[in-house]
């Protein structure tokens, strides 16, 4: 059990770009969720999969967000044209029964 | 819907001492309620959880946290302070329970800075 890992575990863009973010959570967990952490707040839901199928989405996903899962094994967030109001930290975490696990996270700055 | 509110956003103690850090829940169902501690530039790392049955709880590091339903809190203490426990404290809570795959609402986190 490696743990979930993300990547990058950093990433600088500038304002319009897109950016993807990759998560690949612990071996046959099958639910996986996304959270975004801005400076000085806790943690916010994004979106979550169970298997392949997305099932739930915050209202804080707007359309420049798109989150999938192919093969229910690891996820991908991409971000388009980045806006400065995206930088945070990009959390993943995955669970099989309940706890959720979380990865290191990705920081992600706009510039 | 669901919330959580801690009470101070930093709190110092001196190494040895009581930590105490406060969180009040709402809810309007049964809440499963978690601490979670983040060190810098990590992920977030379960210290314990409330799901049911006995409402004060134990966790890793020393940690324990007691449900109080009629104050609708779930603090966190440790008796003596280690330097190692400086990091970012969560407080969290969940409507489906832990057993389930609903999301978890964090509080905005306590920062605990120890003093030598």
């Amino acid at each position: 059990d490696t743990g979930v890992s993300q990547n990058p575990r950093h990433k600088i863009t500038k304002r319009g770009q897109n950016v993807t973010f990759r998560c690949d959570p612990i071996s046959e967990h099958n639910r996986l969720y996304w959270y975004r952490q801005t400076l000085g707040q806790g943690p916010e839901f994004l979106t979550y999969f169970q298997n392949e199928a997305q099932l739930e989405k915050s209202r804080l996903l707007s359309d420049r967000f798109s989150a999938e899962r192919p093969k229910g094994s690891f996820s991908t967030l991409e971000i388009q044209r980045t806006e400065q109001g995206d930088s945070a930290m990009y959390l993943c975490a995955s669970s099989l029964r309940g706890e959720q696990y979380f990865g290191p996270g990705t920081r992600l700055t706009v510039t | 819907a669901q919330s959580v509110t801690q009470l101070g956003s930093h709190v110092s103690v001196s190494e040895g001492a009581l930590v105490l850090l406060r969180c009040n829940y709402s809810s309007s169902v049964p809440p499963y309620l978690f601490w979670y501690v983040q060190y810098p530039n990590q992920g977030l790392q379960l210290l314990l959880k409330y799901t049911t049955g006995a409402t004060l709880v134990k966790g890793i590091n020393g940690f324990e946290a007691e449900f109080k339903k009629s104050e609708t809190s779930f603090h966190l203490t440790k008796p003596s302070a280690h330097m190692s426990d400086a990091a970012e404290y969560f407080c969290a809570v969940s409507d489906l329970g832990a057993s389930s795959a609903s999301k978890i609402i964090f509080g905005s986190g306590t920062r605990l800075s120890i003093r030598p």
